[in-house]
């Protein structure tokens, strides 16, 4: 069974720092790319960022409101997936959550981690 | 910047066809994906590469993409499927897009 399993979310103040997890199991992790998508409170669903796999030199691509500020790794040998996040913002408060491209979708979302960006 | 449109909202009584669509400059060259999410609960793929199902998805689920727009197709729909529906699709293969997500609503 396919499971994702983020880690590291919390409170933080405007300007500061957070490094998300997400631990992957139950499939062959270096296969995929793999994404973070973050949804703030009561609204839709924002793409992040992706990581290629090896194949694709591990190559990331970001959207243009975390750009700069945020950097996404992935570690093979330990099934992982990581998001720092620097430099955060009151707008970045949102659930995120980890996910498995396939076939140009999204078939596997980890149950996320609350990012809460306040002072 | 890619942009999705989708209604805000859509009603259908139990057992009707409910058909929810996206819109997107030239949709039809990209393959669009589609995403139920429930209260509380995290998104889960329905409909990928315009019209294939996941294991597991309902045969009543079904999805077509053409021009500028895609549409995801509930029949004979049941209580259960009240849910957000979101579209998704790749913009140049280097950006994801999401729809801004339609209520359906069953009533």
């Amino acid at each position: 069974e396919v499971q994702l399993v983020e880690s590291g979310g919390g409170l933080v103040q405007p300007g500061g720092s957070l490094r998300l997890s997400c631990a992957a199991s139950g499939f062959t992790f270096s296969d995929h790319y793999m994404d973070w998508v973050r949804q703030a409170p009561g609204k839709g669903l924002e793409w992040v960022g992706r990581a290629r796999n090896k194949p694709n030199s591990y190559t990331t691509e970001y959207a243009a409101s975390v750009k700069g500020r945020f950097t996404l790794s992935r570690d093979d040998s330990k099934n992982s997936l990581y998001l720092q996040m620097n430099s955060l913002k009151t707008e970045d408060t949102a659930m995120y959550y980890c996910a498995r491209e396939s076939g140009y979708g999204f078939d596997s979302w980890g149950q996320g981690t609350l990012v809460t960006v306040s002072s | 910047s890619y942009e999705l449109t989708q209604p805000p909202s859509v009603s259908v009584s139990p057992g009707q066809t409910a058909s929810i669509t996206c819109s997107g400059d030239e949709l039809g060259n990209k393959f669009a994906s589609w995403y139920q999410q429930k209260p509380g609960q995290s998104p889960v793929l329905v409909i990928y590469q315009d019209n294939k199902r996941p294991s597991g998805i309902p045969e009543r689920f079904s999805g077509s993409n053409s021009g500028n727009t895609a549409s995801l197709t509930i029949s004979e729909t049941q209580a259960m499927d009240e849910a957000d529906y979101y579209c998704q699709a790749w913009d140049s293969n280097t950006e994801a897009v999401f729809g801004g997500g339609t209520k359906l609503t069953v009533l």
